[in-house]
């Protein structure tokens, strides 16, 4: 199992480009690598996915140096609506999809 | 589409009780899972499905059950609550080709209370 391991928490202001990393050491050759966001009282969403090297959509790039043992997504001038926890998810290609404890982001005016 | 529907959204229970959390899918996806959150812990395997007829264990398994009869439902059954089942509840699918490639579609919860 790609075991993953994030930052608890992260604080930025309105405007900041934020990055969260994401270590995941035991990833394997078949797994991807995908990103979620979650909001109190709701369930998590998508937010993107990638194999190697980097993705880019409309709400972030996600950054996957040639070893795969990282990813780092990045937030361009996140808003106060950013606010949220972050989690990494890498591995579970037979089903057992192990997330980590994710990463609370707090923007501040 | 109503994508992921959870059923009841809220739930009290006492201890010894037994119910089931309701969970669909209008996706015609194969692959289904539940989830637990508890402050500070994440997100916790409980177990999943990757198609009908078939259901492995994840993380945290003792003391739920679960079966899947259809493609589009997969119950999770809590056969003698526990205070310790207090609990927000998710369910998620995604399409079977790779789990680990589909994004999961996730349910918005169902929050247990054990007394």
């Amino acid at each position: 199992l790609a075991k993953t391991t994030q930052p608890i928490s992260m604080d930025s202001y309105e405007g900041q480009e934020v990055n969260i990393t994401c270590s995941h050491n035991n990833i394997a050759t078949n797994d991807y690598i995908t990103w979620y966001q979650q909001f109190p009282s709701q369930g998590p969403r998508f937010i993107i996915q990638g194999y190697k090297t980097k993705v880019t959509n409309e709400v972030a790039s996600l950054f996957i140096p040639a070893d795969r043992k990282s990813s780092t997504l990045s937030l361009p001038r996140v808003s106060l609506s950013d606010t949220a926890v972050y989690y990494c998810l890498a591995g579970g290609s037979q089903g057992n999809l192990i997330f980590g404890k994710g990463t609370k982001l707090s923007v501040k005016p | 589409n109503a994508g992921v529907t959870q059923t009841p959204k809220f739930q009290v229970l006492k201890t010894g009780q037994s119910m089931t959390l309701q969970c669909a899918q209008d996706m015609n996806h194969e692959y289904m899972s539940w989830y637990r959150q508890d402050p500070g812990m994440g997100l916790r395997l409980i177990h999943y499905s990757v198609g009908a007829g078939i259901t492995d264990q994840g993380e945290v398994p003792n003391g739920y059950n679960v079966s899947r009869s259809t493609t589009e439902d997969f119950p999770l059954r809590l056969l003698s609550a526990a205070p310790s089942q207090t609990s927000v509840y998710f369910c998620a699918s995604s399409y079977r080709d790779s789990p680990s490639r589909s994004p999961l579609h996730f349910g918005n919860g169902t929050r247990l209370t054990v007394t």
